[in-house]
């Protein structure tokens, strides 16, 4: 079965990085795209941005340009996605999800989650 | 416009139908998809292409589209149906979530 998993919560001050993975199984990896999707505490669901998992390019969300860098290993089938400049704006649970193109490029599986808190 | 608009909230008793709208430019050239969200989890999607329902996902879930308009329906609503409901779509090369509709089971 095709199954997302991601790695463990993280803490980080102000002004630091964080680097979140994504590893997939189940499924042909570079098949698909995987998006980034944050949800802030209460809120709602925020589009990060998109990478081939075959050719590599990316396509950001216009909030985050210049901060976000989304990158994949094909030989390990895991996708990353690095935030710099973390501010506490930034605090969410971080959300890696497999782009379907036959289903209209919606996004039929997710991962579990990753909750990034961002304090001093 | 780059905006999905949705009702913030929608109750409905048991057995009930509910009917969750979701607004916007994009609608009308793009297709739409549904995520159904409860506490604590991950997204799961319920709806895609409109009208798609993906397997696993009961039949009493369904989807419409008119115009810049799109319109996830619940019938007969069960108490495990309540959760917040998000709907998605694109405008150009950007990736566009409404703001989620609470779904409350009385």
């Amino acid at each position: 079965q095709v199954l997302l998993v991601q790695s463990g919560a993280e803490v980080k001050r102000p002004g630091a990085s964080v680097k979140v993975s994504c590893k997939a199984s189940g499924y042909n990896f570079t098949s698909n795209g995987i998006s980034w999707v944050r949800q802030a505490p209460g809120q709602g669901l925020e589009w990060m941005g998109w990478i081939n998992a075959y050719k590599g390019n990316t396509n950001y969300g216009r909030n985050l340009q210049g901060r976000v860098t989304m990158t994949t290993d094909t030989s390990t089938s895991t996708a990353y996605m690095e935030l710099r400049s973390l501010r506490s704006d930034d605090t969410a649970v971080y959300y890696c999800a497999r782009l379907t193109p036959v289903a209209g490029d919606a996004f039929d599986y997710w991962g579990q989650g990753t909750l990034v808190t961002v304090s001093s | 416009s780059s905006e999905l608009t949705q009702p913030p909230s929608v109750s409905v008793s048991p057995g009930q139908t509910a009917t969750i709208t979701c607004s916007g430019d994009a609608l009308s050239k793009i297709y739409s998809s549904w995520y159904q969200q409860k506490p604590g989890q991950a997204p799961l999607l319920v709806m895609y292409k409109d009208t798609e329902r993906p397997s696993g996902i009961p039949e009493r879930f369904s989807g419409s589209s008119s115009g810049t308009t799109v319109t996830l329906t619940i019938s007969g609503v069960q108490a495990e149906d309540e959760a917040d409901y998000y709907c998605q779509s694109a405008d150009t090369k950007y990736v566009i979530f409404g703001g989620g509709t609470k779904l409350t089971v009385l």
